[in-house]
């Protein structure tokens, strides 16, 4: 069974731009949870959807965005790029939420200059 | 606040030892404690997750155990390999989000 999958895996984007980052999750896994990974803060919660509905949401200002098809398919998007989005972007897929295992994805490294 | 600390920040042993890292929380009201290994370059992988009501569980020679009265929680590594390098983050689970709280992690090097 093919893991989560991301693209791109790295980015380049300059302030002010947007980027729209890509999770395909664990075929069945209907739950897909993205998160922001940086040195000083570490693993941070974006937010969660769960049949193209969002369930869950972290603390993050509305510049970051996401929505999930129905083929559980989901995308983030970042607008106006600051310096401090630069970051590891990570999705995981899980069959439910609550307590059920997340199969994290290799991640989609962002830098913003 | 509902806060996950870890301990050490960072550790650094020889191949073949054990060592054992702990987490400590104030999440309220809790559902259950994972711990995950996080290797450079890539996404966490799940390691173990404990509910309120267990107090020990094993993957190999990763052992979890969770203290719920005291709210701490520790991984010991058994016989530790080169391979065991990388980043091991506590994650705990809030009962009435389902909203996962993050430590910051420890990082382990085994050297040979």
């Amino acid at each position: 069974k093919a893991g989560v999958t991301q693209t791109p895996r790295y980015l380049i984007k300059t302030r002010g731009q947007q980027v729209t980052l890509s999770c395909s999750p664990i075929s069945g896994h209907r739950s897909v949870s993205w998160y922001q990974q940086t040195p000083g803060q570490g693993l941070q919660f974006l937010f969660e959807y769960f049949s193209e509905t969002q369930r869950n949401k972290g603390n993050f200002p509305g510049r970051f965005s996401g929505r999930q098809f129905s083929n559980s398919r989901s995308e983030m998007n970042v607008s106006t790029l600051e310096l401090g989005d630069s970051a590891l972007y990570l999705c995981a897929s899980s069959t439910l939420t609550g307590l059920e295992t997340q199969y994290f994805g290799p991640g989609t490294r962002l830098l913003v200059l | 606040k509902n806060q996950v600390e870890q301990s050490p920040q960072s550790l650094i042993i020889l191949e073949g030892k054990n060592c054992t890292l702990q987490c400590n929380y104030t999440v309220s009201p809790f559902s259950n404690l994972r711990w995950y290994k996080q290797d450079t370059g890539r996404g966490p992988v799940s390691l173990t997750i404990m509910t309120f009501s267990e107090n020990t569980k094993s993957n190999g020679r990763y052992t979890a155990t969770l203290d719920a009265d005291t709210k701490q929680s520790s991984l010991h590594i058994t016989a530790s390999q080169l391979s065991d390098s990388a980043s091991y983050i506590c994650v705990v689970s809030r009962a009435d989000t389902d909203k996962l709280i993050f430590g910051t992690g420890t990082r382990l090097q085994v050297f040979p």
